[in-house]
Order: C-alpha cells, then sequence, then structure tokens
C-alpha cells in the first residue's frame, strides 16, 4: 500500500496570503495525484488532477505541481472560502489512498 | 446537473448488516465506474470499494474484503454496498462517488452515516 503524508498538518494564513501544502508518497506515483478541498459539513470537492491540472471551475489561484514521490498544493492568495482541509489522493495503484489531510486556518 | 443521493445508513449493531444505496442521475451511469468512500467522525478519508462501469471489476480495501460487497443496477442507475459482520472501526459517514479519469473522484454524495454500536 503507497502511504501518503501530508504536512503540515495544520497551516496558518492571514486572508490574502499564499498557501503551500505538501504531500508525499512512499513510493512513486508518477503523477497519478489529485487534490480535495472539504469544507466544514460538505463532502470532499475535486481540484486538481494528474497532478498539475486544475478541475473545470476550479478558481486559478489554485496551482499543484510534483511528480514522483513530492507534490505541492499552492493557492496563490487565501480567500474566505478557502479556509477548508485539503487532501491528496494517489490514484498510481490499488488501494486508492489518501492523505491524513491540512487544515488551512485564518491566521 | 450529477446528483448522488446515498440513503440507507443508521444504527447497527457489531456483527450486523446494513446496505447502502446511491441514487445517481446527471450523466451516463453505465459509462463511469463508481465508488466507495468513507470517512471516520473527525478524521480522514479512507478509500472502501470501486465498481467498474459493467460492474464486472470490483476492487476492495483490505479492511473490507470479505465482508463487504459492491455492486450496481445499470438499469435503475443505483449503486449499492452490501455491509456484513460490521465492526465498530466501520462506524464513518460513507460516501458514494463518480469516478473520472486515473481513479479521481469528481462527484461526491452528501453521505450516509453507519454507526456500529451495541
Amino acid at each position: 500500500e503507497i502511504v501518503m503524508t501530508q504536512s503540515p498538518a495544520t497551516l496558518s494564513v492571514s486572508p490574502g496570503e499564499r498557501a503551500t501544502l505538501s504531500c508525499r508518497a512512499s513510493q512513486s506515483v508518477s503523477s497519478n495525484l489529485a487534490w480535495y478541498q472539504q469544507r466544514p459539513g460538505q463532502a470532499p470537492r475535486l481540484l486538481i488532477s494528474g497532478a498539475s491540472a486544475r478541475v473545470t471551475g476550479i478558481p486559478a489561484r489554485f496551482s499543484g505541481s510534483g511528480s514522483g514521490t513530492e507534490f505541492t498544493l499552492t493557492i496563490s492568495s487565501l480567500q474566505s472560502e478557502d479556509f477548508a482541509v485539503y487532501y491528496c489522493q494517489q490514484s498510481y495503484n490499488w488501494p486508492l489512498t489518501f492523505g491524513g489531510g491540512t487544515k488551512v486556518e485564518i491566521k | 446537473e450529477v446528483q448522488l443521493l446515498e440513503s440507507g445508513g443508521g444504527l447497527v449493531q457489531p456483527g450486523g448488516s446494513l446496505r447502502l444505496s446511491c441514487a445517481a442521475s446527471g450523466f451516463t451511469f453505465t459509462n463511469y465506474a463508481m465508488s466507495w468512500v468513507r470517512q471516520t467522525p473527525g478524521k480522514g478519508l479512507e478509500w472502501v470499494s470501486t465498481v467498474s462501469g459493467d460492474g464486472g471489476r470490483t476492487f476492495y480495501a483490505d479492511s473490507v474484503k470479505g465482508r463487504f460487497i459492491i455492486s450496481r443496477d445499470n438499469s435503475k442507475n443505483a449503486l449499492y454496498l452490501q455491509m456484513n459482520s460490521l465492526r465498530a472501526e466501520d462506524t464513518a459517514v460513507y460516501y458514494c462517488a463518480k469516478v473520472w479519469g486515473g481513479n479521481y473522484f469528481d462527484y461526491w454524495g452528501q453521505g450516509a452515516l453507519v454507526t456500529v454500536s451495541s
């Protein structure tokens, strides 16, 4: 099983600032990685697929990068609606696995 | 508009069974694999199971293999999860999710809470 590790667990950021979230895979997943956003009381929402492809309708301030074992989600200028928990997920092989999440909170 | 609506959650005793259903609409159901993903209260996400569009292939997490069965009825646009021999650690919100691209989840239901407790 591929273990996905996200850091930090909690990120405190002021509105308008940049947020950088990390996700590390225990073995290479090539570019088979997605990022999801989950707001309180809601289901997760797909933001990024293939490590860097923004899903239709996702604002340009969200960007993904990386390949192999190291990945990054960057939110260029945090808006109030971006304060949420973010998860990465590998789809390289079965079982599909998620990281433990990074909570982005208001500083 | 894609909609996924789960039903069938509830309270069940350890060792008991429960069947979740997911009604899908807004897309050509048979063209897409479907999955169940669960989330324990206050914790992260865990993939549970996936079934191919034609229902011919199924995949399970080790934690549920041999106890849970995923199935679908393409004539009814419905996805199911039969959960047997339930344990306390199966307590979670269970999401139905549409699979897109390389096994990503592009649409999710609102979730069904399953509580396993005596």
